[in-house]
Formats: structure tokens, sequence, C-alpha cells
């Protein structure tokens, strides 16, 4: 089967740093994705790692292990607008296969 | 430039009733894909098309549901009979080759009563 574990719910306060984590199992793996989605609003794309290591865009950095099926998004210098839910998801060759997301809150 | 273009936004409909949902993919995507979001199963792929042709249905729940791509800037989501079950927000999402990012539309929020 597949599989996507990621922490359920998250909160930090402005200014910090918080990381989410990814474990996965899939039948097959291109990468790993993150997107942002906020209430009410459209999953909209982070990041993306095809290879091991970590991919960093601005705030935010993506590191991926193929060998541990692990994978974290990295928030620094938290603000209130990252409040929103993240989501994990596992390319399939085109198809992702999202986790069930983690709902961050960013408290003052 | 326009995003990917879903209609209707919301749609209120009672049981039985034939629902079809629209999308407009970002001009030059190959792919187009379409998912349910609802709080207990979370976001889930339903289908998705590779230059207007469907690739992979596994995710379609039963034979109520269709999906069609006539062409490659147009596809339908129809749901028939609908059923209360199927509320949900459906999106539509788009990218131009299989590894690149997904662009979703702002979803259509279905209730059916």
């Amino acid at each position: 089967g597949q599989s996507l574990e990621q922490p359920s719910e998250v909160t930090a306060v402005e200014g910090a740093i918080v990381q989410i984590n990814c474990t996965y199992q899939t039948s097959g793996f291109y990468g790993l994705s993150w997107y942002q989605q906020h209430d009410g609003g459209a999953p909209t794309f982070l990041s993306y790692n095809a290879l091991d290591g970590l991919e960093e865009t601005g705030r935010f950095s993506s590191f991926l292990s193929r060998s541990d099926s692990y994978g974290y998004l990295l928030l620094q210098e938290l603000q209130m607008k990252d409040s929103a839910s993240y989501f994990c998801a596992v390319n399939q060759g085109g198809k992702l296969i999202f986790g069930q997301g983690t709902e961050l809150s960013v408290k003052p | 430039d326009a995003g990917v273009i879903q209609s209707p936004r919301h749609e209120v409909t009672e049981m039985g009733q034939e629902v079809t949902l629209r999308c407009k993919p970002i001009s030059g995507h190959d792919y187009l894909f379409w998912y349910r979001q609802t709080m207990m199963r979370g976001l889930e792929l339903l289908i998705y098309f590779n230059n207007n042709v469907p690739i992979d249905d596994s995710g379609m729940p039963e034979d109520r549901f269709s999906a069609k791509m006539p062409n490659a800037s147009f596809s339908t989501l129809k749901i028939q009979p609908s059923e209360p079950r199927d509320s949900a927000v459906y999106f539509c999402a788009s990218s131009g080759t299989a590894n690149q990012p997904q662009h979703f539309g702002d979803g259509t929020r279905l209730s059916i009563l």
C-alpha cells in the first residue's frame, strides 16, 4: 500500500523556526513535493525534492532522504501569514499522492 | 498569466441531480488533474490526463463519476446521479510536465442536499 505520515498540528510563535516532517511508503517515487493551503483556498506549490539534500527557497527549505523515505519542510522567521495547512506529496511520475496535512498555527 | 479556471465556484443541488464541474487548464500544460478534498479523506486524486488522454482513473470512486477532456483547454467532471456523500471541494490542477509543480484552480465547493 501507500502511506504518508505527517503531524496533524504544529504550533509556533512569530519569528521562530518550525520543521514539519513527512515519512512515506509508496510503490513508486520520483520526488517529494510540499504544498501550502490557506483556509478556503487552493493548494499552492512550495518546494520539490527529486534528489537527496536540501532545497532552499527564501524562508522555506525542504529536505529529502530517499534511503530513509523521509523529508521535512523547514519554515524560518515565521510570520502570522504562514498559518495554514502544509501537505507533503509523493510524485509518482505525474501523479501526486498527498499526506493528510499539517495545520500550522503561528501565535504572536 | 491566467491560472487554472474552474466553474462554478459553488454548487448546491439535490441528490439525484446531475452535476457538471468545469476546468480550463493553464495554456500549454500537458497534464490535467481532478482532486476531491474532504475533512475525512483529505486531498484525493480522482483522475488525470496527459495530452487529453486519461492516464489513471483509479481514484474515481464509482461509475457515477466520469471525466472527459475533449481538447487541451477544457475538461469536465460529471457526477450522475449525485449523492450527499459527494459533497466536497473539487479541485482541478494542471502542470507542464510530469515532474513540474501542479497549479491548482480555486475549486468548486459542492453541496448535495
